[in-house]
């Protein structure tokens, strides 16, 4: 069964809108999930690292009074693109390890959501 | 810096057999997964090698080699389902995973 369940898959809205993401672990906890972004025919970029508790790490060159993570709970982490812009549009997948990060444990990723800005 | 390359696109036919390579330049290496991404659709978990070798997994293998930074992901019996792209990605020292651009598949009957 899925492992982890992300909402919404699909958001249209206008140039200048905030749209929030959720990414939930199911039957376990995850103290760290990450978030990604894919452009057509790219591959995936690391956005940041969210660890439960504290402050995500984000990449170089990711905004992050832009994109916005909140780890609040063991099951959840949210992305919030905020005032978001055309360029904004693209693929956003959380993934979650449900393991060490030193073990052979996959990250198990959500469905993605795909976000069109107008 | 590190790097990971893969062929952009290949075709094979329904039924046949398939190689898609990955050569890896990382600093330091805690393992390589490979991932199947079907088009609009988030990848899903394939292999994982960490020793030298092949790992079998009914259709689908993966090799490693460390020391030429080298794997394969070998696709048998190929099914038009099996059109996707696969990602190769590797932990390097730090525990982050390095990804690869991926390899489009494209299966023809």
């Amino acid at each position: 069964g899925a492992v982890v369940s992300q909402h919404p898959s699909w958001v249209i809205c206008k140039s200048g809108t905030s749209v929030k993401i959720e990414c939930r672990s199911l039957d376990f906890q995850a103290t760290t999930m990450f978030w990604y972004r894919q452009f057509p025919k790219q591959s995936l970029m690391l956005m940041a690292t969210s660890n439960e508790g504290s402050k995500a790490t984000y990449e170089q060159g990711v905004e992050k009074d832009k994109f916005l993570i909140n780890h609040a709970s063991l099951t959840l982490s949210t992305l919030t693109v905020t005032s978001a812009h055309p360029e904004d549009s693209s693929f956003y997948i959380c993934s979650v390890l449900t393991g060490q990060e030193s073990g052979n444990q996959p990250q198990h990723f959500g469905d993605g959501t795909r976000l069109s800005i107008l | 810096g590190q790097n990971i390359d893969q062929p952009t696109e290949m075709t094979a036919t329904e039924g046949a057999i398939v190689q898609i390579n990955c050569t890896y330049q990382t600093s330091g290496f805690n393992g390589l997964f490979w991932y199947q991404q079907h088009a609009g659709e988030a990848p899903t978990f394939l292999s994982y090698n960490v020793l030298d070798g092949l790992e079998e997994k009914g259709r689908f293998s993966s090799f490693l080699s460390r020391s030429k930074g080298y794997s394969y992901l070998l696709l048998k019996e190929l099914q038009m389902k099996d059109s996707a792209s696969y990602l190769c990605a590797v932990k390097d020292s730090n525990y982050q995973l390095i990804w690869g651009a991926g390899t489009k598949l494209i299966i023809k009957p």
